[in-house]
């Protein structure tokens, strides 16, 4: 699986949009990459997830340049309950296992 | 709420002691997986199951076992409990075997405390 660098935290305000960067060097021809989202002392929750290009829904969009090995996620207009841990993950098909690096805590100020 | 219940929500033990920790998956979802959280490992996934059936395994230690049960339901067993096993124990269901189409649904975690 591969191995997945992201900063460990980032400061933003409220009303702002926040880009949230992932490297993956490593990563698998048939790896997708997923984005969790983790509040204090709850299970994380699943925010998004793409192959290549953009990828949109309700909450967030993730960018995925051709060759791959980084991706944005990009929260727009953040409030003061965005604030939490975001997980940058790459999950394989052939494999049925979540892997959990150290995650980037975002902290929104008003 | 993801629909993925878990029983007890806290519990307090003693060292040597054992504990089953107890998942209901959500409706529909045949997979349920188990994940420790604790402050200096982070999230580690341990056990896989689909159907019944075990499917894949991580960084769980040979005192912890798990099964998953005709109804679906999931149980984690600790036992010879150390004050390292203290941890955010998380269990997760999806519907398929595989889980890049398949998002991941987690429950609210027992907390576990040993003493």
């Amino acid at each position: 699986l591969a191995k997945t660098t992201q900063p460990i935290s980032m400061d933003s305000y409220e009303g702002q949009e926040v880009n949230i960067t992932c490297s993956h060097n490593n990563i698998a021809t048939n790896d997708y990459i997923t984005w969790y989202q983790q509040f204090p002392s709850q299970g994380p929750r699943f925010i998004i997830q793409g192959y290549k290009t953009k990828v949109t829904n309700e909450v967030a969009s993730l960018f995925i340049p051709a060759d791959r090995k980084s991706s944005t996620l990009s929260l727009p207009r953040v409030s003061l309950s965005d604030t939490a841990v975001y997980y940058c993950l790459c999950v394989g098909g052939a494999t049925n296992k979540l892997i959990f690096g150290t995650g980037t805590l975002l902290a929104v100020q008003p | 709420d993801s629909g993925v219940t878990q029983t007890p929500k806290h519990l307090i033990t003693a060292t040597g002691q054992r504990v089953t920790l107890r998942c209901s998956p959500r409706s529909g979802d045949l997979s349920v997986y188990w994940y420790q959280q604790s402050l200096d490992q982070g999230l580690q996934f341990l056990i896989h199951y689909y159907n019944g059936e075990e499917r894949a395994k991580g960084n769980i230690l040979e005192r912890f076992s798990a099964q998953q049960f005709p109804d679906l339901h999931s149980e984690l067993n600790l036992s010879s409990l150390e004050l390292g096993d203290s941890a955010l124990y998380f269990c997760a269901s999806s519907v398929g075997e595989e889980q890049t189409y398949n998002e991941q649904f987690f429950g609210p975690g027992t907390r576990l405390t040993v003493l």
